[in-house]
């Protein structure tokens, strides 16, 4: 079963809100990730999480806060956001350390809204 | 120059038609090379990975990589309505990041 699930499908908040989203996998992956996406573009890389560590974070504003709580959990805290920050927000999983390359698999997304 | 490019359309083909999906690279580091497919406003699916250089087969899905010209293809045979999305190649080497190409969107037309 290669299934990434994400909480919530939709999410609106303003830009004084505090918000999560949240990531499960249950294939054993020990690499995941965040990303963003705006429409009619690729992804693009916002976190890497390798055996629950913070591994890569791509210089994304602090106003998102990642957090691994276990192997199978990937949360994305969100707090005062930005309007530009309106974008589909993909999690992925991948079998070993991001450092090993290995093929990825993506959850649905949330698609988020900042008024 | 982008490390890989693609072609993003939009491609528009009849229903049956073969299509072919093409993504060229300047990083000849690159090891894994794959392509996902993906509906509006849904995630990426991963369709298709391969490793080495030749042809990867999956039903109506045939993935095909040259290293030496540093192109990948992804050849679509009897395409349907539903096979209607974009496709993004994407590829990785060890130490490195996925890096994808800008899709391209796909119409078959019924």
């Amino acid at each position: 079963d290669t299934e990434v699930t994400q909480t919530p499908k939709h999410l609106v908040m303003g830009m004084t809100n505090k918000k999560s989203l949240k990531c499960e996998q249950h294939m054993g992956h020990r690499a995941m990730y965040w990303y963003k996406q705006k429409a009619k573009k690729p992804p693009e890389l916002m976190f890497v999480y390798s055996y629950e560590k913070l591994s890569i974070n791509e210089s994304v504003p602090s106003r998102f806060s990642p957090e691994c709580p276990n192997s199978s959990l990937l949360n994305l805290h969100l707090h005062a956001l930005q309007p530009e920050d309106s974008a589909l927000y993909l999690c992925a999983s991948s079998g070993y350390s991001w450092f090993e390359a290995d093929t990825q698999y993506f959850g649905p997304g949330t698609r988020l809204t900042v008024l | 120059q982008k490390e890989v490019e693609q072609d993003p359309g939009p491609l528009s083909v009849p229903e049956g038609a073969i299509v072919s999906l093409n993504c060229t690279y300047s990083n000849s580091a690159f090891q894994y090379f794959m392509w996902y497919r993906q509906y509006s406003r849904k995630g990426p699916e991963l369709l298709m990975y391969t490793y080495s250089s030749g042809n990867k087969e999956d039903g109506r899905f045939t993935a095909q990589v040259d290293k030496s010209s540093k192109y990948i293809s992804l050849f679509i045979r009897d395409s349907q309505p539903s096979d209607s999305a974009t496709y993004l190649c994407a590829m990785i080497y060890q130490g490195g990041k996925l890096i994808f190409g800008q899709g391209t969107e796909l119409s078959v037309k019924p």
